[in-house]
């Protein structure tokens, strides 16, 4: 079936360190790809997303390109603050999914002045 | 106010009592979900419905009820709670879904639920 891998946090980084979160997931055909976000406190808001392969999905200066020879789907952000402190998931959405999105366990990422 | 809200925010309840989670949205989205969050296990989906009387079960469903009477409303109950549902509940709403296309989800603040 269907699933995602996110790598496990916390993720501890300073102000203006470069970001890297992995995500690889499992799927028949081509899913789309999202990574959501979560701030303390709130519910979770799409980031940006991808719909086919080599499609790099942008927002807010993170950045993620869809993979498919590795499966994968990192989020990048050249320069983090913190106010990028938040949950970030990956997420799938794959043409068997059956009105489902397939979820990582998400990955805390935390960001000191 | 336009968006997606959920009440209460928070709840404490007691092993065998009846709870309702309520879930409202104005934009008159076709689909809605509910959502369990639990640290390790990222977001699993208890039920979702794809239109007014139109519900079905998600990957953890048992234990819990909806109804949706109303295209706006998508309440959730846990007829009778245990402790291994407390856990944070997420609703979410779709304007539509065709699979393996992009359905952004808008996701309510969320309902924090203790059961003692």
């Amino acid at each position: 079936g269907n699933s995602v891998t996110q790598m496990e946090g916390p993720v501890t980084l300073s102000e203006e360190a470069f970001l890297t979160i992995n995500c690889t997931y499992t799927a028949t055909g081509y899913p789309s790809l999202f990574w959501y976000v979560q701030y303390p406190g709130e519910g979770l808001q799409l980031l940006l997303k991808a719909t086919k392969a080599d499609d790099k999905g942008s927002n807010k200066g993170f950045e993620a390109t869809y993979r498919k020879e590795t499966t994968s789907f990192h989020l990048e952000k050249g320069s983090v603050q913190v106010s990028d402190s938040a949950v970030y998931f990956c997420a799938l959405s794959g043409s068997d999914s059956n009105y489902q999105l397939i979820w990582g366990a998400g990955t805390k990422l935390i960001i000191k002045p | 106010d336009a968006g997606i809200t959920q009440s209460p925010r928070y709840k404490i309840t007691e092993t065998g009592r009846q709870v309702t989670l309520m879930c409202h949205q104005t934009w008159s989205h076709s689909y809605m979900f509910w959502y369990r969050q639990d640290l390790g296990h990222g977001l699993r989906l208890i039920y979702y419905s794809a239109a007014a009387d139109i519900t079905d079960k998600g990957e953890v469903p048992d234990g819990y009820v909806v109804s949706r009477s109303k295209t706006e409303n998508f309440p959730l109950t846990l007829e009778s709670a245990t402790r291994s549902q407390t856990s944070v509940y997420f609703c979410a709403s779709s304007e539509s879904w065709v699979a393996g296309s992009y359905n952004e989800q808008f996701f309510g603040p969320g309902t924090r639920l203790t059961v003692l």
